[in-house]
């Protein structure tokens, strides 16, 4: 059981816009900024956003996230085939004083 | 370019150690936290433990504390995992991090008898 609650898939046609969702407390998401990472198994996971909600060099501006209170989201528009991956969100948690990851949301582009 | 590449994974037994390396290039490596993750096979990504630029501050999850330590050398840009007592269930990959923004591509323990 994660700490941050995201679901466990999600799924949208190329050109769509889809929102990944993820929960947690005052003591991670409600205090602190979320990171979200793109990550095929067996590869380097990747940052898509970071806490102060820039994108790394190379991220398409597709790619947003926002937070309110405990809660944040990813937004990814105009949906590609190769955005097909798990997403995951991150944070520090003051409560485990550790970082925390959400379980992840597999996206599917049908 | 930023780099990071992982070492020292492999098959180990109950009870058994293992020593993670993680060689750095490419940014200013004494600047940055660095991190430990890990995927189990069918899990989530999971985060493992951190350290400090100057190794005064070091974090574990729960389930690895008093049996892995994180550990680093600047003049060698390299940030290491020791661990001890490793059970089945801390077969993973594991990835190494500057500052959770850039990852390794990961090297893989697995603790089976």
């Amino acid at each position: 059981q994660s700490v941050l609650t995201q679901p466990p898939s999600a799924s949208g046609t190329p050109g769509q816009r889809v929102t990944i969702s993820c929960s947690g407390s005052s003591s991670n998401i409600g205090s602190y900024a979320v990171n979200w990472y793109q990550h095929l198994p067996g590869t380097a996971p990747k940052l898509l956003i970071d806490g102060q909600n820039q994108r790394p060099s190379g991220v398409p501006d597709r790619f947003s996230a926002s937070k309110s209170g405990t809660s944040a989201s990813l937004a990814i528009s105009g949906l590609q085939s190769e955005d097909e991956a798990d997403y995951y969100c991150a944070t520090w948690d003051d409560n485990l004083s550790g970082w925390v990851f959400g379980g992840g949301t597999k996206l599917t582009v049908l | 370019e930023v780099q990071l590449v992982e070492s020292g994974g492999g098959l180990v037994q109950p009870g058994g150690s293992l020593r993670l390396s993680c060689a750095a290039s490419g940014f200013s490596f004494s600047s940055y936290w660095m991190s430990w993750v890990r995927q189990a096979p069918g899990k989530g990504l999971e985060w493992v433990a951190n350290i400090k630029q100057d190794g005064s501050e070091k974090n574990y999850v729960d389930s690895v504390k008093g049996r892995f330590t994180i550990s680093r050398d600047d003049a060698k840009n390299s940030v290491y995992l020791q661990m001890n007592s490793l059970r089945v269930e801390d077969t993973a990959v594991y990835y190494c991090g500057a500052s959770m923004d850039v990852w390794g591509q990961g090297t893989t323990v697995t603790v089976s008898s």
